[in-house]
């Protein structure tokens, strides 16, 4: 099955600067790839996600890239702010799955005002 | 309307109980989701209902039962649960079980004495 490694698993930033997480997935069936915010005692929420026929999608300060010949994906965070500290999800679903998807091990992000 | 309801927020049950979560949404979706989240951990997937059929089932032990009675509802049933097993336990919903969005609901916190 499918195998999603995600770094670094904490990762602390100033206000204003940016923020890299990067996974890198097993099955080179896997064709969508979406990203989950989850803070504290909440449910995860999708913030960005971006399919195989593309190699980056961006929306507004948030932007992914995928590499499919190395497999591995990244979330792009600019101009960082203290409500963007959360738990990230990267996660990868393989085309002969339906939606089924297998999560990284999460990044804490902690932003500093 | 991107609601995904649970209930109860909260369980508490000893080993010999039977209880039951239940999960709602009324966006018309057709692939329905339960996920089982540890702590500092990323959600893993139980089940997955297509158009209120058992689609996936991932080797969930059978004390866990899940149920679709219609396209809104999914019930999750336990019996004789472990104290491993104590968790939050999510629901999730998509517009098909393809490559769509899942929207996850707030989860139900279950701790098992």
């Amino acid at each position: 099955g499918e195998n999603v490694e995600q770094h670094p698993s904490t990762l602390s930033v100033q206000e204003g600067d940016s923020a890299v997480i990067k996974c890198t997935y097993s099955d080179s069936a896997s064709n969508y790839f979406p990203w989950y915010k989850q803070e504290l005692g909440k449910r995860p929420q999708l913030i960005i996600d971006i399919r195989s026929n593309v190699g980056e999608k961006k929306d507004q300060r948030i932007a992914v890239t995928l590499n499919k010949t190395a497999k591995h994906f990244s979330l792009h965070i600019t101009e960082t702010q203290p409500e963007d500290s959360a738990v990230y999800f990267c996660a990868a679903s393989p085309n002969n799955a339906g939606n089924m998807l297998t999560f990284g091990g999460g990044t804490r992000l902690m932003v500093k005002p | 309307d991107t609601e995904v309801t649970q209930t109860p927020k909260h369980l508490v049950m000893g080993m010999t109980n039977k209880k039951s979560l239940k999960c709602e949404q009324h966006m018309g979706h057709r692939a329905m989701y339960w996920y089982k989240q540890k702590a500092k951990k990323p959600p893993e997937l139980m089940f997955v209902y297509s158009y209120e059929k058992l689609s996936i089932n991932e080797s969930v032990p059978s004390r866990f039962s899940p149920e679709c009675p219609n396209s809104s509802l999914l019930n999750l049933h336990l019996h004789a649960l472990q104290p491993e097993d104590s968790a939050l336990y999510l629901c999730a919903s998509s517009r098909n079980s393809g490559w769509d969005i899942q929207y996850f609901g707030a989860g139900t916190r279950l701790s098992v004495l």
